[in-house]
């Protein structure tokens, strides 16, 4: 099994630019997670997926920042327009279940400047 | 809201040492997770716990949860410097309506000396 894949594994931009990232879960996997990591909030749940659908986006910190499901195999999280302060390792994890075990993907560590 | 509290924060301690780690959540929850993370790595997940008084093990580290009291141990008997990393517990919360997602504690970062 390949895992839970994440891309681009880096990237570094410039303060007001759209930033996508993406995610492929693991197959058969219906829940999926994005999560933040900074070293000053530590992990944070942004928002996660059951079945494709949207199901509790309150962690997600403002309307810059959106996701989407369009299927099964595939999820994007949107940064729009970037700033400084999104900073951050991303990760997005999936799952079995809601409540099952959660597995994470290698992160997307993005840098705005 | 809910508050997941490790401690400690920092460890560093010798090979063949036994220790414990403590996490105390804030609110009731039956189901705790233990991961573990390596410098600029992903999350390994190394425990779940599901019951009050659950127990599991895993060569020299063993989790433990007290839902009755809101904690989980982490143990880790005679250390070996391949289990220095930082270590998480998340706890889920279920409102009847579906799963709220992890909340994690801030991590504890150990350090295993020769």
């Amino acid at each position: 099994d390949a895992g839970v894949i994440q891309s681009p594994r880096h990237e570094v931009t410039e303060m007001g630019q759209e930033v996508t990232l993406r995610c492929k879960p693991i197959s058969g996997h219906n829940s999926l997670f994005w999560y933040r990591q900074t070293m000053m909030r530590g992990l944070e749940l942004l928002i996660y997926f059951n079945n494709n659908v949207p199901i509790d986006d309150s962690g997600m910190p403002e309307d810059r920042f959106s996701a989407k499901m369009p299927n099964a195999s595939f999820s994007t999280l949107k940064i729009q327009p970037s700033e400084p302060r999104d900073s951050a390792v991303y990760f997005c994890a999936s799952s079995f279940g809601s409540r099952e075990t959660q597995y994470f993907g290698p992160g997307t560590r993005l840098l705005v400047l | 809201e809910l508050k997941v509290e490790q401690n400690p924060l920092f460890l560093s301690m010798q090979e063949g040492k036994n220790y414990t780690i403590y996490c105390n959540y804030s609110t009731t929850s039956d189901r705790l997770y233990w991961y573990r993370q390596d410098p600029g790595k992903s999350l390994e997940s190394l425990f779940v716990l599901l019951s009050n008084g659950a127990v599991k093990q895993e060569g020299r580290l063993m989790a433990s949860l007290d839902t009755k009291a809101r904690l989980s141990t982490l143990h880790i008997t005679a250390a070996v410097h391949d289990l220095s990393a930082t270590y998480f517990c998340a706890v889920d919360t279920y409102s009847g309506g579906g799963a709220d997602g992890l909340t994690f504690g801030k991590g504890t970062h150990l350090i295993i000396q020769p």
